[in-house]
Formats: C-alpha cells, structure tokens, sequence
C-alpha cells in the first residue's frame, strides 16, 4: 500500500513555465515532506523540505506549498530551465524509534523542460 | 555539506556468485543508513534500516539471507548480495542519516548499478 500518492507521472513544460507536482497522504503521523531530484543513473537529492506547522517555504525557484487538512503537498518549480529535466520525489516521514525517519516515497514524476 | 559515497559505482557478476557494495558517510558520523533499491523508471524501495553495531531492520518482503547488511562502524555500511540471480539486476542506493543535522535528514549516495548475467 502506497502510503504517498504522487501526480502526475510525467510532465512536459517549456523553458520559463511553471511546473507543479502534487503528493497526497494518509498518516497524520508524518511530520517531515522532502522533495528529492534525481538525475538518470544517479542518486536523489535533496533539493527541498517542510514541516507540517508551516504552509509555504520556498528555495529559490522551488515551493513547497503544504495543507495539512487536504494531507496534501506540492512542489512548484518556478522558471522551469531544461537544467531542471530530471524525476522528482515526494516523500514523507516521521521518527520513530522503530522507523529512524525511514522515508516513504512517492512513486516519481520525470519532468521534461523544453528548450 | 554531508557526502555520502558508494562503491563501486558498476558491478558486473555471474549469476550464483557474491557481490559487496560499500556505503560511507564521508564528513559525517551515521548512527542510521538505509538501504533501497531501484528498478528503471520506478521509485526507490526500502530494502533495510541499519543501525551502527546492531542488527539491520529488514522490509517486507526483503530476504534478510540474500541482501546481508552490515554496519560495523559510524561511518560505513555494507550490502551483499549473495547466490546474485538476474533478477537482482537493479540501481542499489544507500542513504546516511546525520543526526546533527536533525532526525530527518537523509543524504543519499550516487547509486551502484549491479548486473547479473
């Protein structure tokens, strides 16, 4: 069972636009949302992270708007470069000393910035 | 910032035989590193949790005989992948928590790619 439902699957947008991923989950338990980037054959980065008591936090030309009641998360790249072609991942999690903060991802969305 | 390496970062093995891939932290202590694995255009799956000087916590569905994970010290954990059969052809990637950094934080290693022929 997925516990992080991640849309869409793929994403086309030109150079300039906006692109915007949207995560949803169940467990009101989780209390740390990081959006990785991940380039073909390499490994994920962290490009971006919130907690649940705050609603917008923004890195430069990455949001992450957040609304707790809705459990839903979003990523907004803003001024979308063909740089920023890559698969990206929602994920979720909460410490436990039985999870360690064990990440629980959504399943990707592979973004294509046009030139 | 924190840097996590993996090696190799390519292994090519027979079927039936053994194979290692190493995780180190390389500026920083990891009580906790995470093991998953990656199919082609798929999400990463959490093979295991381990803990520096305990046994790993292993996933659903994960055959704690086959994928043998050892964290023997602070800052490096190690995956082997014993009997490889081609279907444990996948992008291996570990991640290393740093606690100074907080609870949640995870800083991933660049992936090795195992194949199995």
């Amino acid at each position: 069972q997925q516990q992080v439902k991640q849309s869409p699957q793929s994403l086309i947008v030109q150079k300039g636009g906006i692109s915007i991923i949207n995560c949803a989950y169940e467990n009101t338990a989780f209390d740390y949302f990081p959006w990785y980037q991940q380039f073909p054959g390499k490994g994920p980065a962290l490009l971006i992270a919130i907690r649940p008591d705050v609603s917008e936090k923004k890195e430069g030309r990455f949001t992450i708007s957040f609304n707790k009641s809705a459990k839903q998360f979003s990523l907004h790249i803003m001024d979308s470069q063909p740089g920023d072609s890559a698969t990206y991942f929602c994920a979720a999690s909460m410490f436990t000393t039985d999870s360690w903060g064990k990440l629980q991802f959504g399943a990707g969305t592979q973004v294509v910035v046009t030139p | 910032g924190a840097v996590v390496s993996q090696h190799p970062s390519r292994v090519i093995c027979k079927s039936g035989t053994s194979v290692k891939i190493e995780c180190r932290s390389l500026d920083f202590q990891a009580t906790t590193m995470f093991w998953y694995r990656q199919f082609p255009k798929q999400s990463l799956m959490l093979m295991a949790t381990s803990n520096e000087g305990s046994k790993a916590t292993y996933e659903q569905g994960v055959e704690k005989d086959k994928f043998l994970i050892n964290h023997a010290s602070l800052t490096l954990s190690t995956l082997t992948v014993t009997s490889a059969h081609p279907e444990d052809s996948s992008f291996y990637i570990c991640s290393a928590r740093e606690p100074l950094a907080g609870y949640y934080e995870q800083y991933f290693g660049p992936g090795t790619r195992l194949t199995v022929t």
